[in-house]
């Protein structure tokens, strides 16, 4: 069964500290993994994700993240975090055997102090 | 293009009353989801479409209905209404990759 954890519920990072936010996963084949943010009052918006090549995949907004086969993760970092960052960050897996449905993490909130 | 769009964005029901949610796409996806999210559980999977007059059952689909008689329309409906119901809907849409989501109703059932 395929599943997904956010470790934390909430990240807490100042202004221009670079930040990371945290997800592993659980999938029966190889994965598909996607970051998605919300911000209050709004649907998902997707930031990027990995298919497959580069363990690094970089996104919208400044945002990357890297696969780590090894360890089952797939962390989201920015270099330089910014007050408009702050906002629900959910990780998402499907496996890429032909599977319709996603599974999202709990979400991770993140807030950045000026 | 609107993408992904969800009618209504608010709604207070009573205990047993009905209704239907609305999701439109304008973008040709074949695949099409209804989640629900509430605080601390992301988002649940309640049902989903592979494609025009498709429905499958998600996670959490105990309670409701849905249908697909347009490709580019994904109703979901509550029959008799129940306060552990109350929520947050979001539509998505995808082709191949990552979702596109509507920007969601919230629900009440009082």
């Amino acid at each position: 069964a395929q599943s997904v954890a956010q470790p934390e519920d909430q990240v807490n990072v100042a202004e221009g500290n670079p930040l990371t936010v945290k997800c592993t996963y659980s999938v029966s084949g190889n994965p598909y993994l996607f970051w998605y943010v919300q911000y209050p009052n709004r649907g998902l918006q997707f930031l990027l994700k990995y298919i497959t090549g580069d363990n690094l995949v970089k996104g919208s907004y400044g945002f990357e993240a890297e696969f780590n086969k090894s360890q089952t993760s797939f962390h989201l970092k920015k270099p330089s975090a910014l007050v408009s960052d702050s906002a629900l960050y959910f990780c998402a897996v499907r496996d890429n055997t032909g599977g319709f449905k996603t599974i999202f993490g709990a979400g991770t909130r993140l807030f950045v102090k000026a | 293009n609107a993408g992904v769009t969800q009618t209504p964005k608010f709604r207070v029901l009573k205990t047993g009353q009905s209704m239907t949610l609305l999701c439109a796409q304008d973008m040709n996806h074949e695949y099409m989801y209804w989640y629900r999210q509430d605080p601390g559980m992301g988002l649940r999977l309640i049902h989903y479409s592979v494609g025009e007059g498709t429905t499958a059952k998600g996670e959490v689909p105990d309670g409701y209905n849905v249908s697909r008689l347009k490709k580019q329309n994904f109703l979901l409906g509550l029959e008799s209404a129940a306060p552990s119901q109350t929520s947050v809907y979001f539509c998505a849409s995808r082709q191949r990759y990552e979702q596109y989501f509507g920007p969601g109703t919230r629900l009440t059932v009082t």
